[in-house]
């Protein structure tokens, strides 16, 4: 069954404000990516937090992981056009493989 | 999308055709993935190597059937697929298992 599922589906905001992705998983992990991927096209690696981890900080993106609540969120901060996309977290389980969510699609009106 | 390329980016074949996907890697990576996204659906793991050995097959069913020569170079070859597998097929690697992946931009297949 899907591992990592984002909340909300959609999100919809105006250039220079903040976007909040929310991830849940369901068992216990190794690490929680979050990845981007602009339409029809590759998807591109943003973070890995490790699950000893709870924050991690790249350029505009934080990422906060809470094991006890089985759950991630991604914060966009002073968000620009060219962060429409759709994100989408990952959960690794047994070093074996990453397992995908649903996404979320972020869409950045100027 | 530097780093890992696809070939062909579009492919369009018959049920009874039989076709290859190519995916190379330059990133000197370890590790190697074959995905399938379809349409609101979860990106959904077809194949996993790592040094060039299948470590994982997600119950794929056996008209794909992937080949992996080198830790370079991943292939996907098709026969009499169905037009439910019309999806866009990703490649990745990454330097190892457990770590992040880099991913291809995809061949995009219809199965007509």
């Amino acid at each position: 069954s899907q591992q990592g599922e984002e909340d909300p589906q959609a999100l919809s905001i105006q250039e220079g404000e903040n976007a909040t992705m929310n991830c849940s998983y369901k068992t216990s992990i190794n690490n929680l990516q979050w990845y981007r991927q602009n339409s029809g096209r590759g998807l591109v690696h943003l973070i890995l937090i490790r699950s000893n981890e709870r924050e991690k900080h790249s350029g505009r993106l934080r990422v906060t992981l809470d094991t006890s609540k089985k759950s991630s969120s991604l914060l966009i901060t002073a968000s620009r056009a060219a962060d429409t996309a759709s994100y989408f977290c990952a959960t690794d389980a047994d070093f074996q493989k990453l397992v995908f969510g649903t996404g979320t699609r972020l869409l950045v009106s100027p | 999308e530097t780093g890992v390329t696809q070939t062909p980016r579009h492919l369009v074949m018959g049920m009874t055709n039989k076709k290859s996907l190519k995916c190379e890697q330059h990133l000197g990576h370890n590790a190697m993935y074959w995905y399938k996204q379809s349409a609101k659906k979860p990106l959904e793991l077809m194949f996993v190597y790592n040094f060039k050995e299948q470590t994982e097959n997600n119950s794929v069913p056996s008209r794909f059937s992937p080949e992996c020569p080198n830790s370079s170079h991943l292939f996907l070859h098709l026969h009499t697929l169905q037009p439910e597998d019309s999806a866009l097929y990703l490649c990745a690697s990454s330097p190892g298992l457990g770590y992040e992946q880099y991913f291809g931009p995809g061949t995009r297949l219809t199965v007509t």
